[in-house]
């Protein structure tokens, strides 16, 4: 199956730091998608991302799928985004998400 | 409103008990999951279903066994719970194919505490 590799495994910034997170996978994918889980536990989805670029707000991400790798840029980061994040892909056919071991981050005032 | 929804939220139980967990979502989704993680907050695939059918059952013991009555509901029985069942266990739905659009949407978790 599937391999799902993100870095860096921790992060602690100072508040208003940017911060770029990686993701690389072992085969091709074609449903890429990234995940915040807040210290409560929700995990909100952040971007449906198979390939190209998208932003929202503060964050935005990037995939490069003949390179089969994504990033996710935060800039001016704030303390509600401490958690962890979480990339996940997968295809079409299984529909099901393959998670990487997440990057724990931690912004700190 | 909520999109997806789990009961309980917490449940704590002892060992050899059966339980289950109920999974809602109002999102008009064709497919839901049921995803595992565990203290070290890997999370991984349980189970999928399409239009009520399983399309993915990943290697889980036969204690578990999810339900799907109709779309929006997907169930999951956990027979003779064991310790190392402990875990928070997270539904999940997507749209149906072909919406250009994949996006899974997570319920709030249930913590399992098995004793």
């Amino acid at each position: 199956g599937i391999q799902v590799e993100q870095s860096p495994p921790d992060l602690i910034l100072q508040e208003g730091a940017n911060s770029t997170l990686r993701c690389n996978f072992s085969d091709s994918v074609n449903n890429l998608q990234w995940f915040h889980q807040n210290p409560w536990g929700q995990l909100i989805n952040l971007f449906y991302i198979p390939s190209g670029t998208k932003q929202n707000g503060r964050l935005s991400a990037t995939t490069v799928a003949t390179e089969r790798y994504s990033l996710l840029y935060i800039s001016s980061s704030q303390t509600t985004d401490s958690g962890v994040y979480f990339c996940a892909g997968g295809n079409t056919g299984r529909r099901a998400l393959t998670f990487g071991s997440g990057t724990r981050l931690q912004v700190q005032p | 409103d909520t999109a997806v929804s789990q009961t309980p939220k917490y449940l704590v139980t002892q060992m050899g008990n059966d339980k289950s967990i109920k999974c809602e979502q109002n999102l008009g989704h064709d497919t839901m999951y049921w995803y595992k993680q565990d203290s070290k907050k890997f999370l991984k695939i349980m189970f999928s279903y399409n239009n009520k059918e399983l399309i993915i059952n990943e290697t889980v013991p036969n204690r578990f066994s999810p339900k799907s009555p109709d779309k929006a509901h997907l169930n999951l029985h956990i027979n003779s719970l064991e310790l190392g069942d402990s875990a928070v266990y997270f539904c999940a739905s997507s749209p149906p194919l072909g919406t250009h659009r994949e996006t899974q949407y997570f319920g709030p978790g249930t913590r399992l505490l098995v004793l």
